[in-house]
């Protein structure tokens, strides 16, 4: 079946600095890649989507990379602040369902 | 719109006993997905329904876990002897239509201790 992968486990940066969190999978349909965030105690929150179609997507300090050649998605938070202390998700979709990567526990350090 | 609803919040049970897990999709969702997420496996899918039908379950142990669809507004994950390796933080999530089109909004999740 579908494998991802999410690199690094944990990351550590400090306020204003950049954050890049890659995941790698082995097979995706056409359709949406998602990134969320997930806060302490909190469910999975919707961070940015983008389609197969599409190789970059910038919203507010955030760049979504897609590299369907290298089957390589990224996220780079870019001026990192402590509120983004989070772990981030990354979910390529299947042909039924989507596949979650194991997630990056960020911290910021102010 | 109250996004996806997980009820209890946490919820600790005895070596055992039984657990049983509510989610309330988002109004207008057809699809309905739960989730166990711990610090080893991280986020492991579990069963899926569109419609209130089982699609996929092909993530939820052979053994003591169940999951109905009774109506189109909640969904129940059953845990039956509950054992400690069953302690975990549970997520819903639903979407639209189901499938790899469509969104998927998570709940809170349940966070179940066994004891």
């Amino acid at each position: 079946g579908e494998q991802v992968e999410q690199r690094p486990p944990h990351l550590s940066v400090r306020e204003g600095d950049s954050a890049f969190i890659i995941c790698t999978y082995t097979d995706s349909a056409t359709a949406y890649f998602y990134w969320y965030k997930q806060e302490p105690g909190a469910g999975l929150q919707l961070l940015m989507s983008v389609f197969s179609n599409v190789d970059r997507k910038e919203e507010q300090g955030l760049t979504v990379l897609l590299n369907k050649k290298d089957k390589r998605l990224s996220l780079n938070l870019t001026a990192a602040h402590p509120g983004d202390s989070a772990v981030y998700f990354c979910a390529v979709p299947g042909y039924q369902n989507f596949y979650f990567g194991k997630g990056t526990s960020l911290t910021v350090i102010p | 719109n109250a996004g996806v609803i997980q009820t209890p919040r946490h919820k600790v049970t005895g070596k055992g006993q039984e657990a049983t897990l509510w989610c309330e999709p988002i109004s207008g969702h057809s699809a309905v997905f739960w989730y166990r997420q711990t610090i080893v496996q991280g986020l492991e899918f579990l069963t899926y329904f569109r419609n209130q039908a089982p699609i996929d379950d092909s993530g939820m142990p052979k053994e003591r876990f169940s999951a109905q669809m009774p109506n189109q507004s909640h969904s129940t994950l059953k845990i039956q002897s509950t054992q400690p390796q069953d302690s975990a933080v549970y997520l819903c999530a639903s979407s639209f239509t189901g499938g790899n089109q469509d969104t998927q909004y998570f709940g809170p999740g349940t966070r179940l201790l066994v004891l």
